[in-house]
């Protein structure tokens, strides 16, 4: 069966970097992109972009870019995401998802938990 | 951006009908699709393409519209399916609306 796990929850002081993890399996991972979206209280559900993860070609929301660093791991069948200069307004749920088409997400992982806090 | 606007809260009672609509700031097509998330959890996939059901998805659940005004109705609700659901659009880039609560009556 498809699942996608993704790795604990993190928490980072403000100008910080992190690094979250979401590996694939039940499914031919190059045979599908991974998208990440963004979950918070006050904003809701927000689009951050996705991985081609056969060719590792991205592509960003206007809004993430600079923050967000979409890379994939072939061999491991993993995806990840990098938050870069860490601000409090980037605390949040991140979730890895699997897009259909580009247009919906059929499976998404638990989620990432993100704190920055000084 | 498009913007989908939702009511953030609805009411019912188990056996009756839930009808959550979305509102688009301009016209996506059928390109709508509606997820379920419930509480501590990631969001489920219920409908897609405006209509389609998603695999494994009960067919009490359905979906409605095109243009900017899409339905979700749930008939009838039952108690495992108080959640928050939320609309998103695939026509330009990917927006979610701000979910709708579906609450007991």
């Amino acid at each position: 069966q498809v699942q996608l796990q993704q790795s604990g929850a993190e928490l980072a002081k403000p100008g910080s970097s992190v690094k979250i993890s979401c590996k694939a399996s039940g499914y031919t991972f190059t045979s599908y992109d991974i998208s990440w979206i963004k979950q918070t209280t006050g904003q809701g559900l927000e689009y951050i972009g996705y991985i081609n993860t056969g060719s590792g070609g991205t592509y960003y929301n206007e809004k993430f870019k600079g923050k967000a660093t979409l890379t994939v791991d072939k061999s491991s069948s993993t995806a990840f995401m990098q938050l870069s200069s860490l601000t409090p307004e980037d605390t949040a749920v991140y979730y890895c998802a699997r897009p259909i088409l580009g247009r919906y997400f059929d499976f998404w992982g638990p989620g990432t938990m993100v704190t920055v806090s000084s | 951006d498009i913007v989908l606007t939702q009511s953030p809260a609805l009411a019912v009672s188990l056996g009756q009908r839930a009808t959550i609509s979305c509102r688009a700031s301009e016209s996506v097509r059928s390109s709508m699709h509606w997820y379920q998330q419930k509480s501590g959890q990631q969001p489920k996939l219920l409908i897609y393409g405006a209509s389609n059901l998603a695999s494994g998805v009960p067919a009490r659940f359905s979906g409605s519209g095109s243009g900017t005004d899409f339905t979700f109705t749930i008939d009838p609700v039952e108690a495992d399916d108080i959640a928050t659901y939320y609309c998103q659009q695939s026509r330009n880039d990917r927006t979610f609306g701000g979910g709708t609560k579906l609450e007991l009556k």
